[in-house]
């Protein structure tokens, strides 16, 4: 089946860095990849909407200068999380939405610690 | 090997029926389970959890059923409206904060008029 990789599925960094996470479809083109935080305990939060060539759609409350995200090809979706700070520490979870029929299939997260 | 599995690629069910979602699971690790509902275009969000010291969790039409002992759980949709047409996703926790969600590959629910 249809497989979404997140690369790195962990980094530690030091505060005031800055952070990349990529979102791969591996077989398949995605036109769409959703980006989501996740805390414990808690349902995932939708962070922002990544549509190939695109900008990004982000939710309220998400700041876009710090949450880059770039959909440059139909199989790559990419998080920079800038100037890192402990509280943005959790993991990060990208879905992508296969282009002809839209089905859903979710990466295995990747955690962020910022020390 | 899946750890969450939704065996059901999808179901139809008649305008106000009840709607059962299932949901396996294999990890005895798992503590805390959520349903998530997605529309075509759209992204997932959240609908209704479940704590595994819980074995029932109700929310109007909806309510999600735990067994741990045969880790299973069940999301109920009474009465089924062709609103509730969707994908639904099953996804198991450790709540530890540790781990990333495990997410099941979904069910299409069709509900017809």
């Amino acid at each position: 089946g249809a497989v979404v990789s997140q690369h790195p599925s962990w980094v530690i960094c030091k505060s005031g860095t800055s952070v990349k996470i990529e979102c791969r479809s591996l077989d398949f083109q995605a036109t769409t990849m959703f980006w989501y935080r996740q805390f414990p305990k808690q349902s995932l939060m939708l962070m922002a909407t990544s549509n190939e060539g695109s900008k990004a759609t982000y939710e309220q409350g998400v700041e876009k200068d710090k949450f880059l995200i770039n959909h440059a090809s139909l199989t790559l979706s990419t998080l920079t999380v800038t100037s890192a700070h402990p509280e943005d520490s959790s993991f990060y979870i990208c879905s992508a939405s296969e282009a002809n029929t839209g089905e859903l299939f979710f990466g295995e997260g990747s955690r962020l610690t910022v020390l | 090997d899946q750890q969450v599995k939704q065996n059901s690629p999808s179901l139809s069910v008649q305008e106000g029926r009840i709607s059962i979602l299932n949901c396996d699971y294999t990890n005895s690790m798992f503590d805390y389970f959520l349903w998530y509902k997605k529309y075509p275009a759209e992204g997932p969000t959240f609908l209704i959890s479940i704590s595994s010291i819980k074995d029932k969790n109700e929310d109007g039409r909806f309510t999600v059923f735990l067994n741990k002992s045969a880790k299973h759980l069940s999301l109920h949709i009474v009465p089924s409206q062709p609103g509730d047409s969707a994908v639904y996703f099953c996804a198991a926790s450790d709540g530890s904060g540790n781990t990333p969600l495990v997410f099941g590959k979904g069910t299409r629910l069709s509900v017809i008029a």
